[in-house]
């Protein structure tokens, strides 16, 4: 039973590339979230999707970030152009109705 | 296989009762371990925990780690309605990968 993948789990590049980060929720879950953290900042909420729509994405830093869900079983987060200040952890999770979330295991993003 | 195991899975008291959250792990090149508190969307941080048997306080709240029995608790005393939430415990590895479990649901009846 797979829980929320996501790739890819390291992830260094430079300054200015654009970085893709992707996630694939439990299958039959309608409710997907995109999550950064940092020490400085704990645990903030980017975006969250239910039935493949975004919802709420004022957690969404700026306009370099964007994130898509193209159907029930993918999801992406772009960041275009990184920089070293998006250097932090990123979390998918998801969720059927009000649920628990399922976490996964997260994606390490160092800008240089 | 690397896991996470909290319990109770819910749980209903008492305002001013003492709750006791537990989490247990297998994960193979420990790093932390951290509890956070979810009340709406975004889990709130609570504490990190990297060594044995240093308490981490925080008001009522405090969190212990025993990396021999490989368990943490959470402790909140004299609990009110606000403490109501699910409280979350991840443990990461030296790879910077992270394992949840799927949480403690608490409420706290007046």
């Amino acid at each position: 039973d797979a829980g929320v993948i996501q790739s890819p789990r390291h992830e260094v590049t430079e300054m200015g590339q654009e970085v893709t980060l992707r996630c694939k929720p439990i299958s039959g879950h309608n409710s997907l979230f995109w999550y950064r953290q940092t020490m400085m900042r704990g645990l903030e909420l980017l975006i969250y999707f239910n039935n493949n729509v975004p919802i709420d994405d004022s957690g969404m830093p700026e306009d370099r970030f964007s994130a898509k869900m193209p159907n029930a079983s993918f999801s992406t987060l772009k960041i275009q152009p990184s920089e070293p200040r998006d250097s932090a952890v990123y979390f998918c999770a998801s969720n059927l109705g009000l649920a628990t979330q399922y976490f996964g295991p997260g994606t390490r993003l160092t800008v240089l | 296989e690397d896991k996470v195991v909290q319990s109770p899975l819910s749980l209903v008291v008492h305002e001013g009762d003492t709750v006791t959250l537990n989490c247990s792990y297998e994960v193979t090149n420990f790093r932390s371990l951290l509890w956070y508190k979810q009340e709406k969307k975004a889990p709130t941080f609570l504490f990190m925990l990297t060594s044995s048997g240093i308490e981490k306080k925080s008001g009522r709240l405090s969190s212990i780690l025993d990396k021999k029995e490989l368990f943490s608790i959470l402790n909140i005393t004299a609990t009110q309605t606000g403490d109501s939430a699910i409280y979350l415990c991840a443990v990461e590895n030296t790879g910077n990968q992270f394992y949840f479990g799927t949480g403690t649901s608490l409420t706290v009846i007046p």
